[in-house]
């Protein structure tokens, strides 16, 4: 099962490049590494998804050491609608016993 | 194209009564999923289902939890008898595969008194 930690929470400034880690020492090689926000009272949505190295989207990039065993997400300039939970998701989903496990989040305020 | 629709949003019920939700899946999706949301907490998965068969309910309560994934589209979660500690917001989602990237609809909240 693997397990992924993040920070509680985190602040930021409008315009400031936002780096969130996540630690997922038990990562099955199976296992992809994908991150989501979350708004209050809304579903989480996906932002961007990993196996390894580096992958970027319009909207943030996912960095993978080689090992694995965590991620970064960095968000670039972030806004004040930034403000949000951010969850990390390790797991295949292609069997049982590899289930897919959000972390704790991590809160992210950005204030103006 | 539509999203995951689930109802109803808001359900408040008494101890030891029962309550089922329903979900739709976007279309095409092969795989569904049901997370238990407790407020300040991660989502936490209930159960999945590819197509209509269960690939983990590993932590369905299943003394008290069944769900159900009706020819392979939508799908039913039903609490009975239900208890105070399963108050949270229950999310339904759907994803293309396995392991693409899931959509999630916008939840009911669900209070036990």
């Amino acid at each position: 099962l693997a397990k992924t930690t993040q920070p509680i929470s985190m602040d930021s400034y409008e315009g400031q490049e936002v780096n969130i880690t996540c630690s997922h020492n038990n990562i099955a090689t199976n296992d992809y590494i994908t991150w989501y926000q979350q708004f209050p009272s809304q579903g989480p949505r996906f932002i961007i998804q990993g196996y390894k190295t580096k992958v970027t989207n319009e909207v943030a990039s996912l960095f993978i050491p080689a090992d694995r065993k965590s991620s970064t997400l960095s968000l670039p300039r972030v806004s004040l609608s930034d403000t949000a939970v951010y969850y990390c998701l390790v797991g295949d989903g292609n069997n049982a016993g590899n289930m897919l496990t959000f972390g704790g989040g991590t809160r992210l305020m950005v204030k103006p | 194209e539509a999203g995951v629709a689930q109802s109803p949003r808001y359900k408040i019920i008494e101890k030891r009564q029962s309550v089922a939700f329903w979900c739709n899946p976007i279309s095409g999706h092969a795989t569904l999923y049901w997370y238990q949301q407790i407020l300040g907490q991660g989502p936490k998965l209930l159960i999945q289902f590819q197509n209509n068969g269960v690939v983990d309910d590993s932590q369905l309560p299943k003394d008290r939890f069944s769900a159900e994934r009706l020819k392979g589209v939508d799908s039913t979660l039903k609490i009975q008898p239900a208890k105070l500690e399963d108050s949270a917001v229950y999310l339904c989602a759907s994803s293309r595969d396995f392991h693409y990237e899931q959509y999630f609809g916008p939840g009911t909240r669900l209070t036990v008194t």
